[in-house]
Parts: C-alpha cells; sequence; structure tokens
C-alpha cells in the first residue's frame, strides 16, 4: 500500500491562503477517498470520487473544501482561505472499486499531509 | 449514523503480554469491517479485514480479530506482544449502501515496553 502517494507530505499555510493537497492512487486503482485526522481524534471520512466524478462528498464542508479527480492526473483537495480549525493530517485512499456483490472493498493509504495553518 | 468506539486510548504492556483491543460499532445490518496500523512515522496499514465467512480473521504479524455480530464487536487480539507493535490502532466499519466511506473509532495506542 505505499503505492498511494501523497504530497507535499507537510504543508504551511497561513489564515486565508490557499492549500492544494494531492494524491496519486495505487496503480490499478480508479476509487480515491479523502480523510481528515484532527488532533486526539480518529479518522473522519470526507469524499470519495471516481474519475471525474464525485460519488459521494457527505464528509465535506460546505465551503472552502473541494475535491477532484480528474481523468488524467491525481486527484486535489482544495481548500480555500484557510483557517487555523483546518490544520489536521489528510489521508487519502485508494481502492480498486467495489467487486460485484460487494459494498466496498479495501482501501489503501497514504502517508498523509500534514497540513499547518499559522 | 454509525459510530465506532475503542474502549481504550492508550494501552502500555510489556513485552510477550497478551493484547486484546475493543471495538464495537452500531450500525445494525452488514458490515464490513477492518483493523489498520499506524506505526510511528508510517501510514495506515492493513492489518485484517472481514467480510464474510469465519468470524475469526487471522491477520499479518501475528494480529487475529474476532466479528461477534450479537455483540456488534470485532475485537483484535495477539497473544504475545512484541515491542515493534508499538503504535496506533483503528478500527474501521463500512456498512450500509452508501459506497466507500469507512467509519472509524478514535484509535487506540500501543505502547510495549521491552
Amino acid at each position: 500500500n505505499a503505492g498511494v502517494m501523497q504530497n507535499p507530505r507537510h504543508l504551511v499555510r497561513r489564515r486565508g491562503q490557499e492549500a492544494r493537497l494531492r494524491c496519486s492512487p495505487m496503480k490499478g486503482h480508479s476509487h480515491v477517498y479523502w480523510y481528515r485526522q484532527l488532533p486526539e481524534e480518529g479518522l473522519k471520512f470526507m469524499v470519495y470520487l471516481q474519475k471525474e466524478n464525485i460519488i459521494d462528498e457527505s464528509g465535506m464542508p460546505k465551503e472552502r473544501f473541494s475535491a477532484e479527480f480528474p481523468k488524467e492526473g491525481p486527484s486535489i483537495l482544495r481548500i480555500q482561505q484557510v483557517v487555523r480549525g483546518d490544520s489536521a493530517a489528510y489521508f487519502c485512499a485508494s481502492s480498486p472499486g467495489p467487486r460485484v456483490g460487494r459494498y466496498t472493498d479495501t482501501q489503501y493509504f497514504g502517508p498523509g499531509t500534514r497540513l499547518t495553518v499559522l | 449514523a454509525q459510530s465506532v468506539s475503542q474502549h481504550n486510548h492508550h494501552v502500555i504492556l510489556s513485552e510477550a503480554a497478551s493484547l486484546e483491543l475493543g471495538c464495537n460499532y452500531s450500525y445494525g445490518g452488514t458490515v464490513n469491517l477492518f483493523w489498520y496500523v499506524q506505526y510511528p512515522g508510517q501510514h495506515l496499514q492493513l492489518l485484517l479485514k472481514y467480510f464474510s465467512g469465519d468470524p475469526l480473521v487471522k491477520g499479518i504479524k501475528g494480529f487475529e480479530a474476532e466479528f461477534i455480530k450479537s455483540k456488534f464487536s470485532f475485537n483484535l487480539r495477539k497473544p504475545s506482544v512484541q515491542w515493534s507493535d508499538t503504535a496506533e490502532y483503528f478500527c474501521a466499519v463500512f456498512g450500509g449502501t452508501s459506497y466507500g466511506k469507512l467509519t472509524f473509532g478514535q484509535g487506540t495506542i500501543l505502547t510495549v515496553h521491552p
């Protein structure tokens, strides 16, 4: 599962700036998931994407956050006008996609991007 | 909304001690269950998973977990821990018809003293 790549590993932004987090899934995986881990908490689901489609964004904050997974290139999680409360570790996971008869399959995680907002 | 509860935030053991980490979930339907481990400075790795069949699941590095449907539990066990098992352990559950969304517990930090 080391094949899921995330960059940058560490990102420092000042309040009001934009943060862009990138995720390249494992080879052969077409499903990408983003999770956020706040201090002292577990991972919280944010969004689930397939190529060019957002499947489930029920965990995304309504404002300032957006995600995409274009036909070519990595998935991007974008946070506009960052605030201190956005400081967290953001993890990306990928999977090949649910097989017939199953609702889900195994998600493999990247190393995460640790965002610090000053 | 479904939730996952891990009973212990921090567990401290000596090498060779037995380990059991609790995980309970709230969803009443069909579930898929996972345990992930995060070693210091590394990303989450899959320890084991349960989709169906034998409720006793064996994973990597000598870990196993038992799915008890009547108790909504999926506890992680290891008969004899090693110093290298020091890490944070996360239980995760998928349940329902919403594809892909895993619900995680808050994590348990395991510290093993040599």
